[in-house]
């Protein structure tokens, strides 16, 4: 089945820096490699999502870019604010209705 | 539209009792999927529901079940509570599954003594 490797567990970075959080999957026909974002004391949210068509996705200070032949993808946030700290989760799905995610990465920005 | 709402938020309950969570997915969403969250062991899936049908299990064992109306209302049960079973329990909905985009609920946690 599905491994997904997620690196760093912790990441400090000086507020208007840039964090970059890394996953590796072990499963080729993993299709959809969604991030979430979960505050304390709330759930995951999904913040951006990618699938295996494409090779990079933005939305305004978030960015994931993925390499179908390294089995890799990354969640790049630039110009971090305090209020991006929180733990971010990676994800990886195949069709065959099975969804493996990541230990998490617990950001802090700090100001 | 509202999003995933789950009640109770919090829960306390001694070794050996049982609990109901419960949980109601996006409107249309007739995907529900159980996930307890521990530090040590992150997100773990327990089991999919998809239109009142189990679609998925983990690897859990028999004391946690659960099931999915007709509306989509999804209940989780855990009979014979260890501490051990202190987590939070979250629960997401999604309109194909849980392969593809989830929207996870704020979780409840259970605390086991």
């Amino acid at each position: 089945g599905e491994n997904v490797e997620q690196h760093p567990s912790t990441l400090s970075v000086q507020e208007g820096d840039s964090a970059v959080i890394k996953c590796t999957y072990s499963d080729s026909a993993s299709n959809y490699f969604p991030w979430y974002k979960q505050e304390l004391g709330k759930g995951p949210q999904l913040i951006i999502d990618i699938r295996s068509n494409v090779g990079e996705k933005k939305d305004q200070r978030i960015a994931v870019t993925l390499n179908k032949t390294a089995k890799h993808f990354s969640l790049h946030i630039t110009e971090t604010q305090p209020e991006d700290s929180a733990v971010y989760f990676c994800a990886a799905s195949d069709n065959n209705n099975d969804m493996r995610f990541g230990a998490g990465t617990r950001l802090t920005v700090k100001p | 539209k509202a999003g995933v709402t789950q009640t109770p938020r919090y829960l306390i309950k001694t070794r050996g009792q049982q609990v109901t969570l419960s949980c109601s997915p996006i409107s249309g969403h007739r995907s529900v999927s159980w996930y307890q969250q521990t530090p040590g062991q992150g997100l773990q899936f327990l089991f999919e529901y998809f239109s009142e049908t189990q679609r998925n299990k983990g690897n859990f064992p028999g004391r946690f079940s659960g099931r999915q109306f007709s509306n989509s209302r999804s209940e989780m049960n855990v009979s014979t509570l260890e501490l051990g079973d202190s987590a939070l329990y979250l629960c997401a909905s999604s309109f194909l599954g849980r392969h593809n985009e989830q929207f996870f609920g704020p979780g409840t946690r259970l605390t086991v003594l």
